[in-house]
Order: structure tokens, then sequence, then C-alpha cells
């Protein structure tokens, strides 16, 4: 139930596409969701994060797409660019007195130019 | 400035040694963590202190011992290295407290840890 699904595994997409990364979760007392992108070498930077009171949440070309009766969640990346290229990994946490984050198995994607 | 930062970047050692990983962060938050990424990439949380206070120890072998001298630096020692442990480890910091705030969290480039 701690388990946050993530697919896919890797991605390759043409620049100006659309990238499209999907998570499902199991416990219903998550309550944010956050994306975060990480680049060879570097740790992983926060994104973009939503909360399951709203169902998009849009900054720039990436968008969360949310779906609480689901429990699913997706990153869109509008307009990608080889810039992008970078593993991307979505993660679920709880207010329940700590604040572990549960992360997915992570996406690679590729931006070909 | 770099907000977290861990040293050293890259560690090789043998199996059965003792090392130890440090981290400090400037941003002021109450809460670091360390963070285990395997060579699939998965990250998986090992431990996290909130001003000093020890608040999440996860399924971690004994042989892993953190220590948060102040609320800035939380450095993470290992003893009798194994093969197993290869992996690159991740420190990171975040502003929640456990009355409700809630921020992301800003990790460190990471140490790349090899045993041999």
């Amino acid at each position: 139930q701690q388990q946050v699904k993530q697919s896919p595994q890797s991605l390759i997409v043409q620049k100006g596409g659309i990238s499209i990364i999907n998570c499902a979760y199991e416990n219903t007392a998550f309550d944010y969701f956050p994306w975060y992108q990480q680049f060879p070498g570097k740790g992983p930077a926060l994104l973009i994060a939503i909360r399951p009171d709203v169902s998009e949440k849009k900054e720039g070309r990436f968008t969360i797409s949310f779906n609480k009766s689901a429990k699913q969640f997706s990153l869109h990346i509008m307009d990608s660019q080889p810039g992008d290229s970078a593993t991307y990994f979505c993660a679920a946490s709880t207010v329940s007195g700590t604040y572990k984050y549960i992360f997915g198995t992570g996406t690679r994607l590729k931006v070909l130019a | 400035d770099t907000a977290v930062s861990q040293t050293p970047k890259y560690l090789v050692t043998q199996m059965g040694n003792d090392k130890s990983i440090k981290c400090e962060q400037n941003l002021g938050h109450d809460t670091m963590y360390w963070y285990k990424q395997d060579s699939k990439k998965f990250l998986k949380i090992m431990f996290s202190y909130n001003n000093k206070e020890l608040i999440i120890n996860e399924t971690v072998p004994n042989r892993f011992s953190p220590k948060s001298p102040d609320k800035a630096h939380l450095n993470l020692h290992i003893n009798s290295l194994e093969l197993g442990d290869s992996a690159v480890y991740f420190c990171a910091s975040s502003q929640d407290s456990l009355r409700g705030t809630r921020g992301g969290y800003t990790f460190g480039s990471g140490t790349r840890l090899t045993v041999v």
C-alpha cells in the first residue's frame, strides 16, 4: 500500500512532442504529490507538485493531472526539448507525523533533436 | 552557494572498511534525510532527522548510523562496508515541520560509494 507505481520505465519523444509519465498509488492517506527531475550526476530537483484538492496544476510547459478517484496522477511535458532529457520521479507523501516521500521507480526521458 | 552539500562526491573503498559521508544545508530547513539510490535509480529513504531528532529509521542494517550534531548537518557513518552498499547516497532537506508546513525536498548532488 506504500508503493507508487510509475510508467513507462523509459520514453523517447521527438522535439516538440508531448511527454507523458503516469503514476498510480494505493494509500488514500497520501496528500502531496511532487515530481522530481534528475540529470546525470545530480540530485533530484523539485519540478512541480500538486495536492489532491485540485485536478490540474500547470507551470510553464509542465502540467500535473490528478485523478483522485482513480488514484492516479501524471506529468505532461508540452513542447518537449532535448534539455528535458532526464530521469523523472513521481512521489507521494502523507501528513502522519513524518514527511517520508515514497518515490516511483523513475522514467528515463530522452527527447530527440 | 550550494544549498545542500555532500562530501565526498566519490568514495571508493574496500569491503570491511568504515566510512563517513557528510552533509550540510544552508537553507535553514528543519528536516534532513538520507536516501539511497541503487543501480536501477530507485530512491529509498533511510533516515530522517527533524531538529536533531531521529524521526524516520527505515529497515536499514545497523551498520549504518546517522548523526545530526545540529539541524544544519546530518552525517552518515557506515561500518564494515559490504559490496551491496555500493550505491549513490543522497542527502536532502526540507522545511517540513511536524506541525504541518510542507515543502519539497532539496537534494544534494550525491555521494557515489563503490565498495570493492
